[in-house]
């Protein structure tokens, strides 16, 4: 079986563009969450999404949103890049949204802003 | 608000010998307990949990940890590290009204052979 899959693997954006960052559950999977990795720190959450609907958001300014589709795949947009969003944005699938539930990471998007 | 503190921001060990990965937490309520290891260029891969009933978890590849209420601790170990466990581990809370992971700063644990 597949596990979570994002796209691209690589980016690289300048100051004030934006981005898309795309992910792909694991099978049955309906709940998909957004986390930001910065280099030498533990990752940080962003979004989760459940069923399509937002469920939670961390402490991130309004140029980060993001969507969950009816296939429960999800985008990770970011507004007027800055410098310091270059990270690895990880991706997390978990099949419901009960707090116990692990959650399985994928490879992730290393985004870098120059 | 919760919190996840790993002290150690490296970790030594020889082949063979057994390993401890450190970390506290602080959460309101009872805690739902999570280790991950990532490896270099990858995302995170779930070892292990605490949710409720024995203080020890068992998890893939050998790895246990022992929750400890009162020094709200949950440490990873394992009784003989192999070279291949060496990567950076990951502790993390989440309470039981919470959507989301908070993770801790991450533990890298070198296995020398």
């Amino acid at each position: 079986d597949a596990g979570v899959t994002q796209s691209p693997t690589h980016l690289i954006k300048t100051r004030g563009q934006h981005v898309t960052l795309r992910c792909s559950p694991i099978s049955g999977h309906k709940s998909v969450s957004w986390y930001q990795q910065v280099l030498g720190q533990g990752p940080q959450f962003i979004f989760q999404y459940y069923e399509k609907e937002e469920r939670g958001r961390g402490n991130f300014p309004d140029r980060f949103s993001a969507r969950q589709f009816p296939n429960y795949s999800s985008e990770l947009n970011v507004n007027a890049l800055l410098l310091g969003d270059s990270a690895l944005y990880l991706c997390a699938s978990s099949w419901a949204q009960g707090t116990y539930n692990e959650q399985f990471f994928g490879p992730g998007t290393r985004l870098t802003v120059l | 608000a919760q919190s996840v503190a790993q002290p150690e921001d490296q970790v030594n060990v020889a082949e063979g010998n057994p390993l401890t990965v450190k970390c506290t937490y602080s959460v309101s309520g009872n805690p739902y307990l999570f280790w991950y290891v990532q490896y270099p260029n990858r995302g995170l891969q779930f070892l292990l949990k605490y949710i409720t009933g024995d203080n020890l978890v068992k998890g893939s590849y050998g790895f246990e940890a022992e929750f400890n209420k009162s020094q709200t601790s949950f440490h990873l170990k394992k009784p003989s590290a192999l070279v291949s466990d060496s990567a950076l581990y990951f502790c993390a809370v989440r309470d039981r009204g919470g959507q989301n992971f908070v993770f801790g700063p991450g533990t890298r644990l070198s296995v020398l052979p």
